[in-house]
């Protein structure tokens, strides 16, 4: 079992709509959890962070927690063709430093 | 001031030469960290700086990789004997103690 999973789409939305992309992890202690965007060609650029069990929004961009089912979601609404791009789920394990990171999922907003 | 900073951007070499990839943090950023992304492919960690601290290496492949932080700042990420595996996009991102990381623009590693 990978330690963050996504799935790698392509996620296919129309423009305006809500696009939910979703990440499970394997360590049930993980306390951080990242969200982030990679245009193509591009290096990632954070998006959003949660800590706490819950709902956490950003403009356009909710993340949501849940640890009991270890799930982290983004939710991004009134999606745009600019939101097309690669989404990196990362986790803050513990006892590890570094962030492990999924394998991305691949979302397009059709115009 | 300017963000993390990666030299050379492109890089191609044949293969069994040795590389060296340059990495300049965002200025007082303690923990610095290279991944490696393979085309299509996820975020792959391979070695964790934090100020004085013993490194973590636990993400490196083999022995032909290395890498130091000389005082405390600039990294070099160090690849002996290069094989065709090691084509991938290395990139280096800093941070004040473990997150959010800031990435650099990557260096992008061919071996012909």
């Amino acid at each position: 079992q990978k330690e963050v999973e996504q799935n790698s789409g392509p996620l296919s939305v129309p423009e305006g709509a809500i696009a939910s992309l979703n990440c499970t992890y394997s360590d049930r202690g993980s306390q951080s959890f990242f969200w982030y965007r990679q245009y193509s060609g591009k290096s990632p650029e954070l998006i959003m962070f949660i800590y706490s069990n819950g709902d956490k929004e950003d403009g356009r961009f909710t993340a949501q927690l849940n640890k009991a089912s270890q799930y982290v979601s983004l939710l991004i609404r009134d999606s745009q063709p600019s939101d097309s791009a690669t989404y990196l789920c990362a986790v803050k394990s513990t006892g590890r430093r570094a962030l492990t990171f999924g394998s991305g999922t691949r979302l397009q907003v059709q115009p | 001031g300017a963000g993390v900073s990666q030299s050379p951007s492109n890089k191609v070499t044949e293969k069994g030469k040795d590389v060296e990839l340059r990495c300049d943090p965002i200025s007082g950023h303690t923990a610095l960290y290279w991944y490696r992304q393979s085309l299509g492919q996820g975020l792959e960690f391979l070695i964790y700086f934090q100020g004085n601290s013993a490194p973590d290496k636990s993400g490196l492949p083999s022995d032909r990789f290395s890498a130091e932080r000389t005082g405390g700042s600039v990294s070099t990420l160090t690849i002996q004997r290069t094989q065709q595996e090691d084509s991938a996009v290395y990139l280096c991102a800093s941070s004040l103690d473990v997150s959010p990381l800031h990435f650099g623009n990557g260096t992008r590693l061919t071996v012909t």
